[in-house]
């Protein structure tokens, strides 16, 4: 099985730098994705990870370490439309690939 | 663009009612997927399918059942609605099982 572990919520400044994180456990791993989900709206892609390391993409970036079971997705430059919940999911080794399991989501807060 | 519709975005339904939840794309991706997503729980995979009129259970298909006639379309059916099927119904699509999915707007399905 998976188990998946974020931050509930977070709360940081408009033009700062935050970090969410995500732990797994899992019986067998082939990547990890992350989400961005508004309220009232639909996850949306922001970046997969399957090897070691860090992968950029503008003022997102997102790490992963395999033998710690852990990822984490840095944004820089916060704004205001960063407000949002942002979900970690974990792709099975087995499956198919198609089994995604999610955590259930760190709700951002930026403030002024 | 990839965009996946879904039938209804709020829906009221009376216990015991038959309900179908409709979803639609229109990039021609091999896979189709259905959650549910609740407070503190995340999303939870329903059903999902990789090929017309073939499915495979996810996490929590107990109560319901799938449809994929087409290609473009996967239909959730809750064969006897109840009230602990009140949710957040989203359905995703993706091009093959090691690609990202694509979400729709969700339907919030509210059973009395």
């Amino acid at each position: 099985g998976q188990n998946i572990d974020q931050p509930t919520e977070m709360t940081a400044t408009e033009g700062a730098i935050v970090q969410i994180n995500c732990t797994y456990q899992t019986s067998g791993f082939n990547g990890l994705f992350w989400y961005q989900q508004h309220a009232g709206e639909a996850p949306t892609f922001l970046s997969y990870n399957v090897l070691d390391g860090l992968e950029e993409k503008g003022r997102f970036s997102s790490f992963l370490s395999r033998s710690k079971g852990y990822s984490y997705l840095l944004l820089k430059e916060l704004q205001m439309k960063d407000s949002a919940s942002y979900l970690c999911a974990v792709r099975p080794l087995t499956g198919g690939g198609n089994k995604l399991t999610f955590g259930t989501g760190t709700q951002l807060k930026v403030e002024l | 663009d990839v965009k996946v519709t879904q039938s209804s975005r709020y829906l009221v339904k009376r216990t015991g009612e038959k309900v179908f939840l409709e979803c639609v794309q229109d990039m021609d991706h091999e896979n189709m997927f259905w959650y549910r997503q609740d407070p503190g729980l995340g999303l939870r995979l329903i059903y999902f399918s990789y090929d017309v009129k073939m499915k495979e259970k996810g996490d929590i298909p107990e109560g319901y059942s799938v449809s994929r006639e087409k290609k473009e379309r996967f239909s959730l059916i809750l064969e006897s609605a109840s009230t602990n099927q009140t949710s957040m119904y989203l359905c995703a699509s993706s091009r093959t099982s090691y690609n990202e999915q694509f979400f729709g707007p969700g339907t919030r399905l509210t059973v009395l």
